[in-house]
């Protein structure tokens, strides 16, 4: 069990461009969340997945934003044209059908310039 | 819309002596509540969670209390070590049915040797 990884763990980009991040749950694991994370605050939930299927999305997920798992495995968030506010930690986590424990990838860190 | 209010946001403790955080959520459908340490540059990592049909939890020096009715949830930390500081997140959710885990702003813990 290799845990949840997200790459890259930093990204510097400046305004205007786009990024894409990229998690890779736990094998067996099902459903996938994303989330953001400001400083000196809890983790803000912006979708989720079970298997391929994108089954909720928060109010905090603008146009601009987008999430796939293609084929139920890995996934990834694209962000277009990147403002300074989207600067934050990006974190996944994957859980099992099972339990609603979900473990988390140590994020990717974005800063928008 | 829901919410999960945490308090307090800092807490120093001399090493040996307990630290207790509290949670208040507002959505009562809620069932499942986990807890998160958060050390710097690392994701969340699930310490003890506890579910609606019980209202203590213990897992060696961690505890975790739940009251239904009011809506609120604790955790205990006994004979803390500097090893236990960090940021502390609740949180609150669905369970299974519904995944959004909604998270309290953190406390950050300070265990003093």
């Amino acid at each position: 069990d290799t845990g949840v990884s997200q790459n890259p763990r930093h990204k510097i980009t400046k305004r205007g461009q786009n990024v894409t991040f990229r998690c890779d749950p736990i094998s067996e694991h099902n459903r996938l969340y994303w989330y953001r994370q400001t400083l000196g605050q809890g983790p803000e939930f912006l979708t989720y997945f079970q298997n391929e299927a994108q089954l909720e999305k928060s109010r905090l997920l603008s146009d601009r934003f987008s999430a796939e798992r293609p084929k139920g495995s890995f996934s990834t968030l694209e962000i277009q044209r990147t403002e300074q506010g989207d600067s934050a930690m990006y974190l996944c986590a994957s859980s099992a059908i099972a339990k609603n424990i979900q473990y988390f990838g140590a994020g990717t860190r974005l800063s928008v310039l | 819309g829901e919410n999960v209010e945490q308090h307090p946001s800092t807490l120093s403790v001399q090493e040996g002596d307990s630290a207790v955080i509290k949670c208040t959520y507002s959505d009562s459908a809620s069932n499942y509540f986990p807890w998160y340490k958060q050390e710097l540059g690392k994701g969340p990592q699930l310490i003890i969670d506890i579910r609606s049909n019980v209202g203590e939890k213990k897992d060696q020096r961690i505890a975790v209390t739940l009251n239904k009715t009011a809506k609120h949830f604790s955790l205990h930390i006994t004979e803390t070590q500097p090893e236990d500081s960090a940021v502390y997140f609740c949180a609150a959710s669905l369970g299974t049915g519904g995944f959004k885990t909604i998270f309290g702003a953190g406390t950050r813990l300070f265990v003093k040797a």
